[in-house]
């Protein structure tokens, strides 16, 4: 069973604008882990944002932000005031407590436009 | 000096030829792993080394075989390859296993099998 989901294959925002990127996961674990990665065309993976389960608030780096709101299990990584620099691709995966495996999603595709 | 590089960049080879993809981290981790990336998947993982021993391989047929000299060095050597072989290949590494150690990826090797 597919553990991530990512709902948008691609998106297209204005540069200054502000956009959500959607992450539902599936686990029956209590204690997990949520990342973010980056992918520029170049094919790094960058990571982004890291999200604890136990972690009450929600995690802040920079310009990204991850509302991660546990009972739906969703964890969607907000970019604030996008720049051209910020198309890419986008990862959202989870590790489970007892497995050091990340499970990725399909990814979602991001364009910013000038 | 990136945390994970990967050589060569990239690679185009027939289905008889033998070649080998190298990964070297500078970050002091003692994990490393290989993905394969293919059009429109998510990452899939390949083989995990904790301290030097393999503690995963996943499924991956005979014909990638890998070889972790030290915690720092990992090789993917390539055989009689497929055209569906065909992918981005990364390599990663962590501090830890698991956790909330997030993983770091190098630039990857695109590898087109003629």
């Amino acid at each position: 069973a597919q553990k991530i989901t990512q709902t948008q294959p691609g998106m297209f925002v204005q540069e200054k604008e502000a956009v959500t990127l959607d992450c539902t996961y599936d686990t029956s674990d209590q204690s997990y882990g949520l990342f973010w990665y980056k992918q520029p065309s170049s094919g790094e993976m960058i990571f982004l944002i890291y999200q604890g389960s136990y972690d009450e608030q929600n995690a802040t780096e920079g310009r990204y932000s991850l509302n991660f709101q546990k009972a739906r299990k969703s964890a969607n990584l907000v970019i604030s005031a996008s720049q051209l620099g910020d198309s890419a691709m986008y990862f959202c995966a989870m590790r489970e407590v007892n497995d050091y495996k990340l499970s990725f999603g399909a990814g979602t595709t991001v364009t910013v436009r000038a | 000096e990136t945390g994970v590089t990967q050589t060569p960049r990239h690679l185009v080879m027939g289905m008889t030829n033998k070649k080998s993809l190298k990964c070297e981290q500078h970050l002091g981790h003692n994990a490393m792993y290989w993905y394969k990336q293919s059009a429109k998947k998510p990452l899939e993982l390949m083989f995990v080394y904790n301290f030097k021993e393999q503690t995963e391989n996943n499924s991956v047929p005979s014909r990638f075989s890998p070889e972790c000299p030290n915690s720092s060095h990992l090789f993917l050597h390539l055989h009689t390859l497929q055209p569906e072989d065909s992918a981005l290949y990364l390599c990663a590494s962590s501090h830890t296993l698991g956790g909330d150690q997030p993983q770091h990826f190098g630039d990857g090797t695109r590898l087109s099998i003629l």
